[in-house]
């Protein structure tokens, strides 16, 4: 199966800032990555699908990159409802897997 | 609107099983492969499984040979038959709907989870 790594598990930031999370694949997916939002009680929500295209709806402060193994969630402006877990996923492989995911808190 | 909804969660006793279901709505069901996603209480996503339109099945490798996955198109429904729970498999399932978009593919619907219980 691939591994997907994301990195950090945890972060807190303030409203307004520049926030990354990054996530590795072990070995080549290509594009195929996608990022997830989960809040809690909720069922995860796509945000990125094919490693930087923006789903419909979700606000443009929201971006992805990467390719091959490497990849990068950013979000612009941390905004107070952007609070959540975020998680990376792969669709390289019919095995689909999850990075652990990323808490991110607003201080 | 598109919807998912499951059902057939609830406790179980270890060795036990048990059948989730999860009815469609707001699209043509048989045009979508489909998937379920679990998530231990507190912890992260695991893929379980998952069938295409053809009726093709893929298994992740803690649920194979004990889960199986099906489809019902004219009841636009989905299945996860569960056999020989473990304490393990406890958690919220999920199904999800697959988008397929220039080549890439990606979980863009989600139900509300049902919650699987496995303990004596």
């Amino acid at each position: 199966d691939i591994q997907m790594t994301q990195s950090p598990s945890s972060l807190s930031a303030s409203v307004g800032d520049r926030v990354t999370i990054t996530c590795r694949a072990s070995q080549n997916i290509r594009k195929y990555l996608n990022w997830y939002q989960q809040k809690p009680g909720k069922a995860p929500k796509l945000l990125i699908y094919a490693a930087s295209s923006l789903q419909s709806g979700v606000p443009s402060r929201f971006s992805g990159s990467g390719s091959g193994t490497d990849f990068t969630l950013t979000i612009s402006s941390l905004q107070p409802e952007d609070s959540a877990i975020y998680y990376c996923q792969q669709s390289y492989s019919t095995f689909r897997t999850f990075g652990q995911g990323t808490k991110v808190e607003i201080k | 609107e598109v919807q998912l909804v499951e059902s057939g969660g609830g406790l179980v006793q270890p060795g036990g099983s048990l059948r989730l279901s999860c009815v469609a709505s707001g699209f043509t069901f048989n045009n979508y492969d489909m998937h379920w996603v679990r998530q231990i209480t507190g912890k992260g996503l695991e893929w379980v499984s998952g069938i295409g339109i053809s009726g093709d099945t893929f298994y992740g490798g803690s649920v194979k040979g004990r889960f199986t996955i099906s489809r019902e198109n004219a009841k636009n429904s989905l299945y996860l038959q569960m056999n020989s729970l473990r304490a393990g498999d406890t958690a919220v399932y999920y199904c999800a709907r697959v988008t397929w978009n220039s080549g890439s593919s990606f979980f863009d619907y989600w139900g509300q989870g049902t919650l699987v219980t496995v303990s004596s």
